[in-house]
């Protein structure tokens, strides 16, 4: 089954102690993406990768890092967790090879619900 | 910086009923236009998607409205269904980086039976 899987589902921390939230696609996909969705907002980006090695800052990048090692896996790191990082966070990705008609559709992970204390 | 705005904030519609959403953009280099559906607990998930070449796209009982001029776009769910109360969004891609989404801020639709 061709899906985006993220990990933990749900997590509560403390100020300062360094996270990682892991995302794994078992589709291929070149491009990999985090968002944080938070009510009255939307959902808002945070990094991108077009590809292995290749990572960029999103549009609320600060706080957050991000690795591409391998094509399937692009885990969210939190080095010092802050209350205004309480969010919901999606990983998700897609391909520019695929053909749904109107663009290539990207994949959403299931979510992670993070609470920091 | 909102580059694409989404109303109403939430909407609650009887069985049988359209439910309609707008969204208005910013950014002209913009060049694909999806909504997604997101129910409790769950990620979104693409439901229709349009190019600004195309001025409607239809697919069962959802349809897209794309006025470019305008740049404001729609979503109108006809026959509005209880299975159809979600959170929806719209998105726009492009702009300064390839694949980026720039999402709405999200359309609660309550329909009731």
């Amino acid at each position: 089954e061709a899906q985006v899987t993220q990990n933990p589902r749900y997590l509560i921390t403390v100020t300062g102690k360094k996270l990682t939230v892991t995302c794994s696609q078992n589709m291929n996909h070149e491009y990999m993406s985090w968002y944080r969705q938070d009510p009255g907002l939307g959902l808002r980006q945070i990094y991108y990768s077009m590809n292995v090695e290749v990572t960029d800052k999103g549009d609320v990048p600060e706080g957050y890092k991000v690795s591409r090692k391998e094509k399937r896996n692009f885990p969210l790191i939190l080095e010092s967790p802050s209350p205004n990082q309480t969010s919901l966070y999606f990983c998700a990705s897609s391909s520019p090879r695929s053909d749904m008609g109107a663009g290539e559709t990207q994949y959403f992970g299931p979510g992670t619900r993070l609470l920091v204390l | 910086q909102q580059q694409v705005k989404q109303s109403p904030q939430s909407l609650i519609v009887q069985k049988g009923g359209i439910s309609i959403i707008n969204c208005a953009y910013e950014n002209t280099a913009f060049d694909y236009f999806p909504w997604y559906q997101q129910f409790p607990g769950k990620g979104p998930a693409l439901l229709i998607a349009i190019r600004p070449d195309v001025s409607e796209k239809k697919e069962g009982r959802f349809t897209i409205s794309f006025n470019k001029s305008a740049k404001q776009f729609s979503l109108h769910i006809m026959d509005s269904q209880p299975g159809d109360s979600a959170t929806y969004f719209c998105a726009a891609r492009g702009g300064t980086s390839y694949g980026k989404l720039t999402f709405g801020q999200g359309t609660i639709l309550t329909v009731h039976p």
